[in-house]
């Protein structure tokens, strides 16, 4: 089946520091890649949609300058969170969905804990 | 924009009774709906998922009924096992524009 891999799977930082998270489609090709936030007991927050070769879709009150997406190929996605502050603390889970109208799966990534301290 | 509520937000059953969530959403033009079972700290793990053009579908233990006159979807599991604890969100994607937008979760309590 379709596998996501996602890194790192957990990481500290500074406050004002960025972190990049990187996305990977390991055996099929990802047209679209999907970002999400989860924070603790709570649902999954689309961040932004990515699609290869263009620019990101973010969703409402989402700031793209922050949290900058790069789909620079076919499998692979990369969330960049710069000049972290201890809000932006949360669970970051990339999807990424075959090419193709009548493809319906979604592939998760396992996640990364961003810790900003 | 598509929006998906979801109840109960948490759901007790004794150890082999049935569990049902409920999920609703508002765009009429989605039509694939997916259930996700969530462990804490883990990746979102698909369980089940069901097309506008099925009213049912069933996977052993594990059922989910779409109506979309009343545009509600919901997940049936029965006899229950400890090991089905856990958060479940229920997701629809709204047509052409291809995201999932996701209920708000139900965590499962299994007691023995």
């Amino acid at each position: 089946g379709a596998v996501v891999s996602q890194h790192p799977s957990w990481v500290i930082c500074k406050s004002g520091t960025s972190v990049k998270i990187e996305c990977r489609s390991l055996d099929f090709q990802a047209t679209t890649m999907f970002w999400y936030r989860q924070f603790p007991k709570q649902s999954l927050m689309l961040m932004a949609t990515s699609n290869e070769g263009s620019k990101a879709t973010y969703e409402q009150g989402v700031e793209k300058d922050k949290f900058l997406i790069n789909h620079a190929s076919l499998t692979l996605s990369t969330l960049t969170v710069t000049s972290a502050h201890p809000e932006d603390s949360s669970f970051y889970i990339c999807s990424a969905r075959p090419g193709g109208a009548q493809n319906y799966g979604y592939t998760f990534g396992s996640g990364t804990r961003l810790t900003v301290v | 924009g598509e929006n998906v509520e979801q109840h109960p937000s948490t759901l007790s059953v004794q150890e082999g009774d049935s569990a049902v969530i409920k999920c609703t959403y508002s765009d009429s033009a989605s039509n694939y709906f997916p259930w996700y079972k969530q462990e804490l700290g883990k990746r979102p793990q698909l369980i089940i998922d069901i097309r506008s053009n099925v009213g049912e579908k069933k996977d052993q233990r594990i059922a989910v009924t779409l109506n979309k006159t009343a545009k509600h979807f919901s997940l049936h599991i029965t006899e229950t096992q400890p090991e089905d604890s856990a958060v479940y969100f229920c997701a629809a994607r709204a047509g052409a524009a291809s995201k999932l937008t996701f209920g708000t979760g139900t965590r499962l309590q299994v007691t023995l």
